[in-house]
């Protein structure tokens, strides 16, 4: 069955860096793209990136563009989102979800997520 | 980028009543060449991630129950959930996959009457 999980998470200060990793498991890693999606505290989901099948297409939100950055290795089975110049805002749980096709389209594995908590 | 709202902000039904709740986008996420709605629907439960529902607009994840359906297109979508039960209970979000932004609605939540 499909597993994804999360990792890297913790509680860092702010203007800092931290890179999330994604583990993924019962499914063609290399055939699907992926997504990093984050959720506030009590508040709704955003979107936050994507990355396609081969890792030559990637997109993100307004809100986290130039900041972020999101990559794979096909080769582990894992996704990642790095990211630097962390501000209180970014305080959310990070989840990864696969793509239902190649890239672009409804998200219909998530894991669990990883909290990261920014705070001096 | 694709704005999406959800109404209600949240709705409280009884027990085997029919939930309906509503999603609307600014700008069209039909697309014309192969007439699909890029639209899904996630269920999420309190200390959960979200669950995929319905995506295409009305096309039902496998093992979801066929009391949840989808429908709408162009801009305008429903999600009905035609007998609440009790598992029901979370906060349901639409987001449109049209283009390379994938927005969320801000989520209706859901609770028995």
């Amino acid at each position: 069955q499909v597993q994804l999980v999360e990792s890297g998470g913790g509680v860092v200060q702010p203007g800092r860096s931290l890179r999330l990793s994604c583990a993924a498991s019962g499914f063609t890693f290399s055939s699907y793209g992926m997504h990093w999606v984050r959720q506030a505290p009590g508040k709704g989901l955003e979107w936050v990136a994507v990355i396609s099948y081969d890792g030559s297409d990637k997109y993100y939100a307004d809100s986290v563009k130039g900041r972020f950055t999101i990559s794979r290795d096909n080769s582990k089975n894992s996704l990642y989102l790095q990211v630097h110049s962390l501000r209180a805002e970014d305080t959310a749980v990070y989840y990864c979800a696969k793509d239902g096709a190649h890239s672009g389209s409804y998200l219909d594995y998530w894991g669990q997520g990883t909290l990261v908590t920014v705070s001096s | 980028d694709i704005v999406m709202t959800q109404s209600p902000d949240s709705l409280a039904v009884s027990l085997g009543e029919r939930a309906t709740i509503n999603c609307k986008s600014s700008q069209s996420v039909l697309y014309s060449s192969n007439n699909k709605n890029y639209l899904a629907w996630y269920q999420q439960k309190p200390g959960q991630p979200p669950k995929l529902l319905i995506y295409w607009a009305s096309t039902r994840e496998s093992g979801v129950p066929d009391r949840f359906s989808g429908s709408g297109s162009g801009t305008d979508f429903t999600l009905t959930i035609s007998s609440l039960q009790a598992e029901d209970v979370a906060v349901y979000y639409c987001q449109q996959y049209y283009g390379t932004s994938f927005t969320f609605g801000p989520g209706t939540k859901v609770d028995i009457k």
